[in-house]
């Protein structure tokens, strides 16, 4: 089973349609994080969490949301979603800081 | 502003060829340097460099990092089909939140 898994895998959705993404971990890091990947831009982070308490913000954090309900699941909400936001997103983790980061297989989110 | 820059941006090469692929970054408080290869989905890890001139290799895959050039190259010898995929520099901070991802070299190995 995949240490990293995230759902949808794939979505379609309209404008102005609020939507979740969610992630799950069975590695037991407190660390986990949200990425966006669009193409030649790179991977961007969106939102990170360093424990349940603690969820700060990236460096495209507008128009996103994320909740973290557990250690190991933390999930992202784009609230009214806008064409631009069509990509595709993973979520990652890590035990802490230097640690290697493990990436889920990612969710390709389109937005008409 | 912390940047990450990956050179090339797309690379075409034959099986057999050797390739490098550049990563220069301009942060402050660095932590570690890592590649990730990254073939029809998620990025998976391949190296993390925190020291300079001390190569990591695995298989035909090696890097180094220079700390004082700010720069890491990742080489691949003797390359095949199943090398063709995004590559990756991501560079950490000392604040150690997450990771500043260059955009990815992109690399075909043509048969």
């Amino acid at each position: 089973d995949a240490d990293v898994t995230q759902t949808p895998r794939n979505r379609i959705t309209k404008t102005g349609k609020r939507i979740m993404l969610e992630c799950s971990q069975t590695k037991g890091h407190d660390r986990m994080y949200w990425y966006r990947q669009d193409p030649g831009l790179g991977l961007r982070l969106i939102y990170y969490s360093f424990d349940v308490k603690d969820i700060n913000k990236g460096e495209i954090s507008d128009g996103y949301s994320v909740s973290r309900q557990a250690q190991a699941k933390f999930s992202l909400s784009l609230e009214s979603a806008i064409p631009n936001q069509t990509a595709l997103y993973f979520c990652a983790t890590a035990r802490g800081a230097s640690d290697t980061q493990y990436f889920g297989p990612g969710t390709r989110l389109t937005v008409l | 502003e912390d940047k990450v820059v990956q050179s090339p941006l797309s690379l075409v090469v034959h099986e057999g060829d050797t390739v490098t692929l550049n990563c220069s970054y301009e942060v402050t408080n660095f932590r570690s340097l890592l590649w990730y290869k990254q073939e029809k989905k998620a990025p998976t890890f391949l190296f993390m460099l925190t020291s300079s001139g001390i190569e990591k290799k695995s298989g035909r895959l090696s890097s180094i990092l220079d700390k004082k050039e700010l720069f890491s190259i990742l080489n691949i010898t003797a390359t095949q089909t199943g090398d063709s995929a995004i590559y990756l520099c991501a560079v950490e901070l000392n604040s150690g939140y997450a990771l500043n991802f260059g955009k990815g070299t992109s690399l075909l190995v043509t048969p």
